[in-house]
Order: structure tokens, then C-alpha cells, then sequence
């Protein structure tokens, strides 16, 4: 199975702030790579697929990039509705395996 | 819009089997062009996808829990179902029911709608 390491486990921030979550896939992957939002109690949110594209309703602060097996997940300033879990996905090969999330909490 | 919904029971003895239906609204589908997948998640843990189901009936699963698992539909109620068997407490977990757009036989562009989910536990 592919690994995906998600970095930081969790992350500290304010509204207005910049946020960068890196995923790393043990293995090529192409760009087959999706990103979710999951909110306490909640069913995770896609939020870009294909490493880079913005998932329909998605705002503009969320963007996606991918530099060979690093993929990172930015948003650019951070609203008081983004504080949550976020994990990504590797959809390149079976079985799809998952990271075990980054929490961006309130500073 | 299209919605999932996850129904069974909350809770399930060890030994048992595991019977989750995902119910979809807003869309057939038997019209073809998804995937429709389980996922779960165990209590404060991460995301693990069990397997999927197209609507001609064929699947894919997660080697770890293939011996387990079987995904079927039902295109006249619109719904697709879940039995995981022989289950113990490590089967304990959120189980969600996602849709994923069809992509040369992948869901390479992620799941892009998802049920409420549905916590089953197993507990005798």
C-alpha cells in the first residue's frame, strides 16, 4: 500500500494567517491526489482533487500543489470556518489510502 | 442535490456480521459515471477506504478486509450496501458512503459527496 505522511499532526494558527499542511507519498503517484476538510462530528469535505484543482463552492483561499511525491495544501488566509482536521488521499492505486490528518487549531 | 444516507444498526455483537445501506437521493445510480464507495473511521483515528461498487455490480476492495467484505446495489431502490462479517471490537467506527466520479475504472478525482456517516459499534 502507498504510505501517506501528513505534516504537522497539528498546527496552531490565527485567522488571517497563512497555513501550509505537506503530504508525502511513500511512491509516485502522478498528480492523483485529493484533500478534505472534516469538521468535528462531520463527513470529511473535498476540497481539491488532482493535487491542484479546486473542488466545486471551494473558496480561492484553498490552493493545492504537488513537487514530485510532496503535495501541500495552502490556504491563505485563514477564516474562523477553517478551523479543522484536513487529510489527504492518494487516488493513483489501489487500495486508496489515506494521511492521518493535520488539526490547524486556534492560537 | 445529490445526498447519501447511511442506515443499520448502531450496534452489532462480535462474530456477527456488519449490514450498512447508503441510500442516494438526487441522483440514479444506475445512470452510470461513479463509483460509490464505503470509507470508515475508527473513533479519533484517520479515514480507511473499504471498497467501492459500480452499478453493473463491479467491485473493488481493500485487501486488508477483502475476506470480510461485500459491497452489492440495488439500482431499483437506489441503493447500494455493505456486509463486513465476522466482526470484532477493531471493527468499531464511523462508516461513511461516498460517491466518486469514474475515471478509467478510478476515483481519481476524489470523493466528491459524502453520507452523514453512521457509528456502528461492536460490543456484546
Amino acid at each position: 500500500d502507498i504510505q501517506m505522511t501528513q505534516s504537522p499532526s497539528s498546527v496552531s494558527a490565527s485567522v488571517g494567517d497563512r497555513v501550509t499542511i505537506t503530504c508525502r507519498a511513500s511512491q509516485g503517484i502522478s498528480s492523483w491526489l485529493a484533500w478534505y476538510q472534516q469538521k468535528p462530528g462531520k463527513a470529511p469535505k473535498l476540497l481539491i482533487y488532482a493535487a491542484s484543482s479546486l473542488q466545486s463552492g471551494v473558496p480561492s483561499r484553498f490552493s493545492g500543489s504537488e513537487s514530485g511525491t510532496d503535495f501541500t495544501l495552502t490556504i491563505s488566509s485563514l477564516q474562523p470556518e477553517d478551523f479543522a482536521t484536513y487529510y489527504c488521499q492518494q487516488a493513483n492505486s489501489f487500495p486508496y489510502t489515506f494521511g492521518q490528518g493535520t488539526k490547524v487549531e486556534i492560537k | 442535490q445529490v445526498q447519501l444516507q447511511e442506515s443499520g444498526p448502531g450496534l452489532v455483537k462480535p462474530s456477527q456480521t456488519l449490514s450498512l445501506t447508503c441510500t442516494v437521493s438526487g441522483a440514479s445510480i444506475s445512470s452510470g459515471g461513479y463509483y460509490w464507495s464505503w470509507i470508515r473511521q475508527h473513533p479519533g483515528k484517520g479515514l480507511e477506504w473499504i471498497g467501492y461498487i459500480y452499478y453493473s455490480g463491479s467491485t473493488y476492495y481493500n485487501p486488508s478486509l477483502k475476506s470480510r467484505v461485500t459491497i452489492s446495489v440495488d439500482t431499483s431502490k437506489n441503493q447500494f450496501s455493505l456486509k463486513l462479517s465476522s466482526v470484532t471490537a477493531a471493527d468499531t467506527a464511523v462508516y461513511y458512503c461516498a460517491r466518486c466520479p469514474r475515471s478509467g475504472g478510478t476515483c481519481k478525482y476524489g470523493m466528491d459527496v459524502w453520507g452523514q456517516g453512521t457509528t456502528v459499534t461492536v460490543s456484546s
